[in-house]
């Protein structure tokens, strides 16, 4: 089966800048993440979807990054404008859906954007 | 606060080796815990996962992870590394009532020939 696609793989944008990540999930996977791994740190999530709807944004900074899935399948992240602290590996992932039988689905990741924000 | 802690960043180990990387998290109530491996050029995958159960949970390569409840860790181990078990390994937490991954910070592992 195809896996979680991404692109671009590399961005580099000078700061103030704007920039998009782009997430195709896993197909019929409900649930879709976007993490940010900073260099020499875990990823940390930014923002889920339960199809179109947000289940948890509580960690993204509102006020430069947004995100949206608007027809429950591929969904774009957006930095406006680009902080050289965001420059870190932009990481999506889907599973099937949240929870199954109360077990946590698996998480399968795409491979990753770089962004370096100079 | 909340968090996943993996005690080594950094760890070379020559072929045939025994490999155990700590993890402790500090999570009350139930929880689900991961072992996460990125090799090199790659993106994360799922090397094994703990829910209930048997405490000691195989995973692929060879490699297991035992859950000690009382000390709320879940060390991973392998008796006999390998050269292609170089990567960066990542413990992962959600507690059940939780949605997504919140994972330590990873340990880098080295194997030489």
């Amino acid at each position: 089966e195809a896996g979680v696609a991404q692109s671009p793989r590399y961005k580099i944008i000078e700061k103030r800048q704007s920039v998009a990540f782009w997430c195709n999930p896993i197909s019929g996977h409900a649930t879709l993440y976007w993490y940010q791994q900073i260099l020499g740190q875990g990823p940390k999530l930014l923002i889920q979807f339960q199809n179109n709807g947000v289940v948890d944004d509580s960690q993204l900074p509102k006020d430069r990054f947004s995100a949206e899935r608007l027809k429950g399948v591929d969904s774009t992240l957006k930095i406006q404008p680009a902080k050289l602290e965001d420059s870190a590996v932009y990481l999506c992932a889907s599973s099937l859906v949240i929870r199954t039988g109360g077990v946590h689905n698996e998480q399968f990741f795409g491979p990753g954007t770089r962004l370096t924000v100079l | 606060a909340q968090s996943v802690s993996q005690h080594n960043h950094h760890v070379i180990l020559s072929e045939a080796a025994s490999l155990e990387l700590g993890c402790n998290y500090s999570y009350g109530g139930t929880v689900n815990l991961f072992w996460y491996v990125q090799y090199p050029g790659q993106h994360l995958q799922l090397l094994l996962k703990y829910f209930s159960g048997d405490p000691l949970v195989k995973g692929i390569k060879g490699f297991e992870a035992e859950f000690i409840k009382s000390k709320f860790s879940f060390n991973l181990r392998k008796p006999s590394v390998q050269w292609s078990d170089t990567a960066e390994y990542f413990c992962a937490v959600i507690p059940n009532s939780g949605y997504a991954l919140n994972f330590g910070k990873g340990t880098s592992l080295l194997v030489t020939p």
